[in-house]
């Protein structure tokens, strides 16, 4: 069966610090890769998806950044970091080459930066 | 306008109730409907997954899709308190081409024991 890492669990940092957040996927190949910001009490907004290593596409302009150096790694990244990037960060895979696109999440990160 | 549309909450009901959660949308497109049931501090967990109209059952839950009105809807029966979560619905359109979910804001759901 597929299950989906994600580290670290919670993280604290202040503003103007770096950051690096990891999703690994096991039980799978070549899946379609996905980073989620939820913040309190809203939805999901989509920061990133990848359809394959090297392959990423942003959907919303910001100072954070994503790779995917392996099949089933993904790696959410900043440089300085904002208050505003304080939330709850998701990752998720789908199948690949399957329209109904249903995600399977991970357990997330809880960044706050201060 | 939202994409999506979703009834935040709090939704408060005693146990053993019937629940039900819905969602409106805006895009003609959406084939594919599903509901994710979210533990507070957790990731969403897939709970259903609907194609095109009609019912789906599993369980104490069921999916309905109404395509005509541009609505979707879950039912709970038996509600327990281990339901009390943010249930979130999603969609999509197979020709999306970016492959991503539209999901609603979430509603919160407390059963009162």
């Amino acid at each position: 069966s597929q299950t989906i890492h994600q580290w670290p669990a919670t993280l604290v940092q202040p503003v103007g610090s770096p950051l690096s957040l990891e999703c690994t996927v096991e039980g799978t190949s070549n899946p379609n890769l996905y980073w989620y910001r939820q913040a309190a009490g809203r939805g999901l907004q989509l920061l990133f998806y990848s359809v394959g290593i090297g392959q990423i596409s942003s959907e919303v302009p910001q100072n954070l950044s994503a790779s995917r150096p392996q099949d089933r790694q993904f790696i959410l990244s900043s440089k300085k970091l904002l208050l505003s990037d304080s939330g709850f960060y998701l990752c998720a895979w789908s199948v690949a080459g399957v329209s109904t696109d249903t995600q399977y999440f991970g357990p997330g990160t809880r960044l706050t930066v201060l | 306008q939202k994409e999506v549309e979703q009834d935040p909450g709090p939704l408060s009901v005693p146990e053993g109730a019937i629940v039900s959660l819905n969602c409106t949308y805006s895009n003609s497109a959406f084939q594919y409907f599903m509901w994710y049931r979210q533990y507070s501090r957790k990731g969403p967990e897939l709970l259903m997954y609907t194609y095109s109209s009609g019912n789906k059952e599993d369980g104490r839950f069921t999916a309905q899709v109404d395509k005509s009105s541009k609505y979707i809807s879950l039912f709970i029966r038996d509600s327990q308190p281990s339901d009390s979560a943010t249930y979130l619905c999603a969609m999509s359109a197979m020709d999306t081409g970016r492959r991503a979910l539209t999901f609603g804001s979430g509603t919160r759901l407390q059963v009162q024991p």
